[in-house]
Order: structure tokens, then sequence, then C-alpha cells
């Protein structure tokens, strides 16, 4: 089945500091989707990406889809406290199977302040 | 109502015992899903609702889970003789249509089960 790789695992931060997780894929993907959780929470709707080259801002966030749509990445410019949390890149195949979606393992963001 | 709404928040249940996981979606919300977060994972996908149409179950990991949504609103996933590997939180997701897109699907707060 499809698979998600998403990488760093962990990130710890100061607070200020730039955030950047990474999601790829070995198949092209019909879009990719972002989600936070918050520690006990549970995960919320960022964004969607669905052309090859991508590129949408939400204030500080930045979400990439690479030319391939293999890969995917979100940047946080500055973060802050209240960027803590875990993002997880989540692929859905597109066609019928609306809404199943594949997550990738998540990256936890601690920022220090 | 105004999110999707998942009972009981907390469920401890005996090895063996069966266990009934309730989801409310957003009124008006077509599509139904059911994942399975296990501690330090992503969501896995379980199922999938069209109304009361099961469409895909492909992610159910055993006989024992099943879920049903008889007037295509409410629905219910039961795990029987539960087992230690099934302690998870198991999230609900609804959308308004299929194919929901650009504004994503909605979580439930989740349903943390622990079997001991």
């Amino acid at each position: 089945g499809q698979q998600v790789m998403q990488i760093p695992q962990y990130q710890h931060v100061q607070e200020g500091e730039d955030f950047t997780t990474y999601c790829n894929s070995s198949t092209t993907l019909s879009n990719i989707q972002w989600y936070k959780q918050r520690p006990g929470g549970h995960p919320v709707f960022l964004i969607q990406l669905v052309k090859s080259g991508e590129v949408k801002k939400q204030k500080r966030l930045t979400f990439q889809f690479g030319e391939a749509k293999k890969n995917s990445s979100l940047h946080i410019t500055a973060t802050q406290t209240t960027d803590v949390g875990t993002y997880f890149c989540a692929a859905e195949p597109g066609g019928t199977s609306y809404g199943k979606l594949t997550f990738g393992q998540g990256t936890i963001l601690t920022v220090h302040p | 109502g105004a999110g999707v709404s998942q009972s009981p928040r907390y469920k401890v249940a005996k090895r063996g015992q069966d266990v009934a996981l309730r989801c409310d979606p957003i009124s008006g919300h077509v599509s139904l899903f059911w994942y399975q977060q296990a501690l330090g994972q992503g969501p896995e996908f379980l199922t999938y609702f069209q109304n009361e149409a099961q469409l895909d179950k492909s992610g159910l990991p055993s006989d024992r889970f099943f879920a049903e949504r008889p007037e295509g609103s409410v629905s219910t996933l039961k795990i029987q003789r539960t087992q230690q590997e099934d302690s998870a939180v198991y999230l609900c997701a609804s959308s308004l249509s299929p194919g929901q897109g650009a504004r994503g699907y909605t979580f439930g707060s989740g349903t943390r089960l622990t079997v001991v």
C-alpha cells in the first residue's frame, strides 16, 4: 500500500527560530494534506496541496508540493510557543478513495521560550 | 452539531470484553471515517461510510472489528473480545461530501481505549 515517510521525528527549537518538516512518497500523490495535532488533541486540518509545484502560505506557515508530486514540506518562520504540537502530512489516493488518508509518522515540534 | 462528537472520551476494558465507540458527525455530513491512532504514530484508516453504506472496510485489523451507520448519521465502532493491541485512540472524521478536498476532514476528539 501507499507509504508516506516524514522527517524529522522530533524537532526542538528556540522561540523565534524556523522549523521545517518534510514528507516523501515513493509514488505520485493525488494530493497531500497537512494536519496539526496539539498534545492530547485531535488532528486539525491546515491545508491541501493539489498541483505540481504548488506553494501556499498561511501567515508564518509555508507549504510546498514537489514538482513530481512525491514530496511536500511545511516551513514555519519565527516559531512561537503556540506552534507546539505534532505536524502530520497525509496523502489521499484520489479516485473513489476519498478520505482514505495515509498519514506520515508526524514531526513533534517543541518550542522553548 | 458544531463539530464531530465522540463518546466515551476514555474507555478502559478488560481483555476479552466487548466495547462500542460512538461517533456523531457534523450534521449533514455525508462521509464518515474511522481511524486508529496508536501512541506516537499517525492515524491509520479503518473504514469509510458514505451515508449508511460502508464503502471501504479494508483497514479493519480483524473480524473482531465491526462498524455501522444504520441511518446515515451516527456511527458505532464495535470491537469484540478486546486484546491489548487494540489499545489506541479511535478517531472519527467526517466531511460534507466525498472528496472534501480543500476543506479537509474534521476529526473528533477521539476515544482513548485502554485494554487491561
